[in-house]
């Protein structure tokens, strides 16, 4: 029982360099979100999909991309890191649209230098 | 727009005392209410959750909490708290047009001493 997975648990990287951080699960969830959590801000939505192919901007988008080409996959993208990006991520899934309930993975912590 | 206020960035009890957290929300519409646990190092776990009807809820692991829409609060309690229950809790408050995309509050940790 895998659930939802991360990848990198923690990466440091420079200004500028592009960064992605992997998200799969194995219960088949349509939905899938990116939060980034960060001091007095609690989460805040980047990116969120509501099935394959389907993808849609959070409150915090700029500067971030997603894909997912898979079900199970929703890769996050940092085009050209900035400081600003330095924060704990979260990628999530829910299964039946009505529940409300969203698993989290154990998130990655990225250091932009 | 909707949002979601914690007063409270930091609570300590002890252990066996009783525990409330404060929640304060924004919404237009009939929110839907949610309460979730990070433990250290964790993603989140959901503790509960308020879609309609009765508005005291029950979760997991002992707690509950109580939707007053006059107040616009949705508080969690727990009668005795135990050391496993230190960790940071969050409020959040979703739309029924905007399943999982929740606003969350910045969050409370709470510590709890022997």
């Amino acid at each position: 029982d895998a659930g939802i997975t991360q990848s990198p648990r923690y990466k440091i990287t420079e200004t500028g360099r592009q960064v992605t951080l992997m998200c799969h699960q194995t219960w088949s969830h349509s939905y899938m979100f990116w939060y980034r959590q960060d001091l007095g801000h609690g989460l805040r939505l980047i990116y969120y999909s509501a099935a394959a192919d389907i993808t849609d901007k959070g409150e915090v988008s700029d500067g971030y991309v997603v894909s997912r080409s898979k079900t199970e996959n929703f890769p996050l993208t940092l085009e050209s890191a900035t400081r600003s990006q330095t924060s704990v991520y979260f990628c999530a899934s829910m299964g039946a649209a009505n529940t409300g309930e969203l698993f989290f993975g154990e998130g990655s912590r990225l250091t932009v230098l | 727009a909707q949002s979601v206020t914690q007063p409270d960035i930091h609570i300590t009890v002890s252990e066996g005392a009783s525990l409330e957290l404060r929640c304060n929300y924004s919404y237009g519409a009939t929110p839907y209410l949610f309460w979730y646990v990070q433990s250290p190092g964790q993603g989140l776990q959901l503790l509960l959750k308020y879609f309609s009807g009765d508005t005291l809820v029950q979760g997991i692991k002992g707690f509950e909490a109580e939707f007053k829409r006059s107040q616009s609060s949705f508080n969690l309690r727990k009668p005795s708290v135990h050391w496993s229950d230190a960790a940071e809790y969050f409020c959040a408050v979703g739309a029924l047009d905007s399943w999982g995309k929740l606003q969350f509050g910045a969050g409370t940790q709470v510590v709890v001493t022997p």
